[in-house]
This record gives C-alpha cells, structure tokens and sequence, in this order.
C-alpha cells in the first residue's frame, strides 16, 4: 500500500535560518508528490506539487525535488521567516486520486 | 474561480447528539468530494469520499456517514457523537477524470468538541 513518513516535530529555527523537513514515501507504480500547508486554525493550502521523477516543485521560496531512487520529496527553503510557522504535509496522489498524507511536521520560527 | 465553504466554523455539541457538517463548492461541476478528520496533534485521515450524486466510499467503519444530494454538496452526519469524533474536520474536492497530478483544494475546515 502507499505511505508517506515525515520527520516529527516540531521544528524550532531562528528566523532567517535553512530549513529541512524529511519526506519519504512507499508507493506502486508514478505518484504525484505534494507539500500542503496549514497555518494555525485554518484549512490545508497547497504549497507546491511535482508529478514526476526529477521534477523540482517551487513557491514562495519554498523547493521540493522527486527523488524516484531515494523515494524522498524533502521539503527545503534558504531563509525561513516568523510567518512560516505552520503544521506542513507531504503526501502522494496515486492513479486512483486519493491522497495519502504523512502525519505533519509543525514548524516554529523565532525571530 | 472555484470556492469551498464549510459550515459551522466551531461546533461544540454533547455526546449523544447528532451531527451535521456541511460542504459546498463554487465554480466547478462534477468534482470529486471528500471529507477528511484531522486528530489533535495528528495526520489526515480520509473518511469518505464521492465521485457523484448519491456515490459515497467509506474509508474507515465509524458512525459516520456521508451524503452527496446535490453535485456541489457534500454533507458529513451522525445519529450520535461520540469523544473520540473530536477533531478537526477538512471538506476537499478535485476535479474528476484527471488522474496522477489532480491536486485537492481543502476548505477552510469545522473544528467539532464534542464533550
């Protein structure tokens, strides 16, 4: 069956600094990849997406690249900011549309 | 441009009682549908979802269930709330016939305490 493990948190930076958050997924056959975002008391917003193995998904300064021979999809951003403490979801789409979500990581930027 | 509404916000409702959750889309036709349950501190759990009038899939046995009497309306019901319904809960629709890359558009969710 499909699985997607994330890293646990939470993660505590300082504003500013590199951020890294581990995806990877059990999947048969091509899956679409996907970071969702949830901000405090809201619902999930698509952060960016790829469908394909090398394709690298990008938005605001936020990247992810397929990785077929690792099976990862990590989720990395240069210079991370107050405004991007949120809960982020990595999850795969199989052929069947249904998503499979990993259990979240949640974000705490200080200034 | 396409919308989701979900209604109520915030609910707090007494064990025992019944449920109703709404959800409703703007702007498309014909979307797949599905409702999702967020745990305290915890993933996505897909409960149900609906690929046409009247067609529900349940992913998980609970005292849910689902109804979809009109296209762009997706409702998620109890007859009696139990603690452990407690959570957060996410309406979704993508549009149907397109496999691999069809990403889901999430509303803006119903937070239910049942005490």
């Amino acid at each position: 069956g499909n699985s997607v493990t994330q890293m646990e948190g939470p993660v505590t930076l300082s504003e500013e600094a590199f951020l890294t958050i581990n995806c990877t997924y059990t999947a048969t056959g091509y899956p679409s990849l996907f970071w969702y975002v949830q901000y405090p008391g809201e619902g999930l917003q698509l952060l960016l997406k790829a469908t394909k193995a090398d394709d690298k998904g990008s938005n605001k300064g936020f990247e992810a690249t397929y990785r077929k021979e690792t099976t990862s999809f990590h989720l990395e951003k240069g210079s991370v900011q107050v405004s991007d403490s949120a809960v982020y979801f990595c999850a795969l789409l199989n052929a069947g549309n249904m998503l499979t979500f990993g259990g979240g990581t949640r974000l705490m930027v200080k200034p | 441009s396409q919308t989701i509404h979900q209604w109520p916000a915030t609910l707090v409702q007494p064990v025992g009682s019944p449920l109703s959750l709404e959800c409703t889309v703007e702007g498309t036709s014909n979307p797949n549908l599905y409702w999702y349950r967020q745990a305290a501190g915890r993933g996505l759990q897909l409960l149900f979802y609906s690929v046409g009038i009247g067609q529900i899939s349940s992913e998980v046995p609970q005292n849910l269930s689902a109804s979809r009497p009109q296209d762009r309306q997706f409702i998620l019901s109890s007859k009696k709330l139990l603690l452990s319904d407690s959570g957060f809960y996410l309406c979704a629709w993508s549009v149907r016939g397109l496999a691999g890359s069809n990403e889901q558009f999430f509303g803006p969710g119903t937070r239910l305490t049942v005490l």
